[in-house]
């Protein structure tokens, strides 16, 4: 395992529902990312906090609200969902600039219906 | 600018053949060439990477090939196997300032026994 977890691993919700993701991380990374995973499509960057501090937000719809109470957990609050947001939706943690590896999560399968 | 683009989409190759995917950048500010290998229900994970002061770098069955002149790079997995099976992706980024990592649209190998 990565020491990167995520909550739940399959979601199905309909396009009024509102659900969260979670992620948590044991590896003491003071980054945390949020990537969007489409088929045939490279990995989309959401949403990056460092130090529980938003850094990255990548023109990313509102229906998508991310949270970080401390630097080991991140949640993405998502509400009022389309179809095209059906997806993989994978949590990453690092130390941060200047080591850029990122760890991976195994992601949350998410359907909207 | 900050694409990075990479072929071929999917590749077959043999038990014990070379596998070969390529990527190419344009923004030559990119200093840091990651490549991450993903299987089926997990989330990608860092395979090796490479900066641009070196044009190769091996690890085991896996090398990149890093062309600066002409703003390429390659994963080649020599003596491939089955289990190598998994989609790859190569990605870029300014290491020492941006969280941000630029991932291609990924290649999916298949190794036939």
């Amino acid at each position: 395992e990565t020491g990167v977890t995520q909550t739940p691993r399959h979601l199905v919700m309909g396009m009024t529902n509102k659900k969260s993701l979670k992620c948590e991380q044991h590896l003491g990374h003071n980054a945390m990312y949020w990537y969007k995973q489409s088929a045939k499509k490279p990995l989309e960057l959401m949403f990056v906090y460092s130090l529980e501090e938003r850094v990255e937000n990548n023109s990313v719809p509102s229906r998508f609200s991310p949270e970080c109470p401390n630097s080991s957990h991140l949640f993405l609050h998502l509400h009022t969902l389309q179809p095209e947001d059906s997806a993989l939706y994978l949590c990453a943690s690092s130390q941060g600039p200047p080591y850029d590896e990122q760890y991976f999560g195994p992601g949350t399968r998410l359907t909207v219906t | 600018q900050q694409q990075v683009k990479q072929s071929p989409q999917s590749l077959i190759v043999q038990k014990g053949g070379i596998s070969i995917i390529n990527c190419a950048y344009e923004n030559t500010a990119f200093d840091y060439f990651p490549w991450y290998q993903q299987f089926p229900g997990k989330g990608p994970a860092l395979l090796i990477a490479i900066r641009p002061d070196v044009s190769e770098k091996k690890e085991g069955r896996f090398t990149i090939s890093f062309n600066k002149s002409a703003k390429q790079f390659s994963l080649h997995i020599m003596d491939s196997q089955p289990g190598d099976s998994a989609t790859y992706f190569c990605a870029a980024s300014i290491m020492d300032s941006s969280y941000k990592l630029i991932f291609g649209s990924g290649t999916r190998l298949l190794v036939r026994p």
